[in-house]
């Protein structure tokens, strides 16, 4: 039973375009969510979080939506940059608990 | 500097033998984790330990084995038992209470 879904297992941009990568959730009682970004043979890094209290939060050029009544959130990365090109992993966790259950992963292609 | 460290980055066995994953953290963090990665289907959860001297099953435990013996190790044994063991394997670790997941860059075990 996949808790956290990315439906969208690769999305193609062009630089300086927005990306939008998506990502839906089944159980209600996560209150934190994380996007990781991964490059090949590499460990995923941290990017950006929000919690359920919240509706967006911003960083730079990455902006990060929750909806918490479609239970979906949405990570916005513009202007996109070739180096963003990864793939992108969401992460939810619900109270009293240090687990992360990670999605299925989108992977973002950056071409000039 | 602070981090942590998986080795080997690439290790192969032959089909029937055990093999044992390092993972090392000098952040003093209590929480480490073991995930395992198979294209399409994500980071999903096999061991984690919040304090030293426990550790619980995550979704696909069956095959595998931890151990805790000190805050900064976490070792992951792949067992003859683990059915498809071929994988990327990434361990990670965070403080309590705290979300952010600090990860190694992986071992890319191959089994023939």
């Amino acid at each position: 039973d996949q808790q956290v879904k990315q439906n969208s297992p690769s999305l193609s941009v062009q630089e300086g375009r927005i990306s939008i990568l998506n990502c839906d959730y089944t159980n209600s009682m996560f209150d934190y969510f994380l996007w990781y970004k991964k490059y090949p043979a590499e460990g995923p890094t941290f990017l950006i979080s929000i919690s359920s209290i919240k509706d967006k939060n911003e960083d730079g050029r990455f902006t990060v939506f929750l909806n918490k009544s479609a239970k979906h959130l949405s990570l916005h990365i513009v202007p996109s940059q070739p180096g963003d090109s990864a793939v992108y992993f969401c992460a939810a966790s619900a109270p009293n608990t240090d687990k992360l259950i990670f999605g299925t992963g989108t992977r973002l292609q950056v071409f000039p | 500097d602070g981090g942590i460290t998986q080795s080997p980055k690439y290790l192969f066995r032959k089909e029937g033998q055990n093999v044992t994953l390092s993972c090392e953290q000098n952040l003093n963090h209590d929480a480490m984790y073991w995930y395992r990665q198979d294209p399409g289907q994500g980071l999903r959860l096999i061991y984690y330990s919040q304090i030293v001297n426990d550790f619980q099953k995550g979704d696909i435990a069956e095959g595998y084995s931890v151990s805790r013996e000190k805050k900064e190790s976490f070792p992951l044994t792949v067992t003859s038992a683990q059915k498809n063991p071929t994988a990327f394997y990434l361990c990670a670790s965070s403080i309590q209470q705290n979300y952010g997941y600090t990860f190694g860059s992986g071992t890319r075990l191959t089994v023939v």
